[in-house]
């Protein structure tokens, strides 16, 4: 059993480019999670899938932010516009769907960096 | 906005010794959950305690929730160099249909020879 996968690992773009990130999750985990952590601090929550439909969005996601799961397996997320304040790393957690199940499991994470 | 402060934010013990590291959150919870984080790494479940229960282990793991302080502490039992890394907390409200969690600022754990 694969865990959740990030590509790219690493991404260096410069400000004002488009970067897409993709995550594949565990397979049959319906559900799936973006977050963004910067140096020094705790992830915080991006957006969230159940299935295909993204049913909730952190004001952190702002109108250069967009998140897709077209078939409800692997999410993208893009970046227009990239500044320099979106450098971070973008996490990427899946989870199936429970009560008894609440853990998230995370990717590696692709780390952003916007020159 | 982080929910959750980590205390002390940073930590440094000789193995063998043990580490405790707490936790303190600002709303009603479902459950808390700590993870631990290798340098820019990917984060790794370590446990979940759900509110209605007090104390959990897990191997060297002891992870207590005190609802009314609104707070958790971890506690590593006879740490290993491995065990060197950052501790977050995070806290699952429940609310909605999703468990989005919400992180704590984290604990700098160095565990040296």
């Amino acid at each position: 059993d694969t865990g959740v996968s990030q590509n790219p690992r690493h991404k260096i773009t410069k400000r004002g480019q488009n970067v897409t990130f993709r995550c594949d999750p565990i397979s049959e985990h319906n559900r799936l999670y973006w977050y963004r952590q910067t140096l020094g601090q705790g992830p915080e929550f991006l957006t969230y899938f159940q299935n295909e439909a993204q049913l909730e969005k952190s004001r952190l996601l702002s109108d250069r932010f967009s998140a897709e799961r077209p078939k409800g397996s692997f999410s993208t997320l893009e970046i227009q516009r990239t500044e320099q304040g979106d450098s971070a790393m973008y996490l990427c957690a899946s989870s199936p769907q429970g009560f008894e199940t609440d853990t998230q499991y995370f990717g590696p994470g692709t780390r952003l960096t916007v020159l | 906005s982080q929910q959750g402060e980590e205390d002390p934010q940073a930590l440094s013990i000789q193995e063998g010794e043990n580490a405790t590291m707490n936790c303190s959150y600002k709303t009603s919870i479902n459950n808390l959950q700590w993870y631990r984080q290798n340098s820019g790494r990917g984060l790794v479940h370590l446990i979940l305690i759900r509110s209605n229960e007090r104390e959990k282990h897990s191997g060297r793991l002891r992870v207590t929730l005190d609802t009314s302080k609104k707070s958790s502490s971890l506690l590593i039992t006879a740490s290993r160099a491995a065990d060197t890394a950052s501790y977050f907390c995070a806290t699952d409200r429940g609310t909605g249909g999703g468990n989005k969690l919400t992180f704590g600022t984290g604990t700098q754990l160095k565990v040296e020879l």
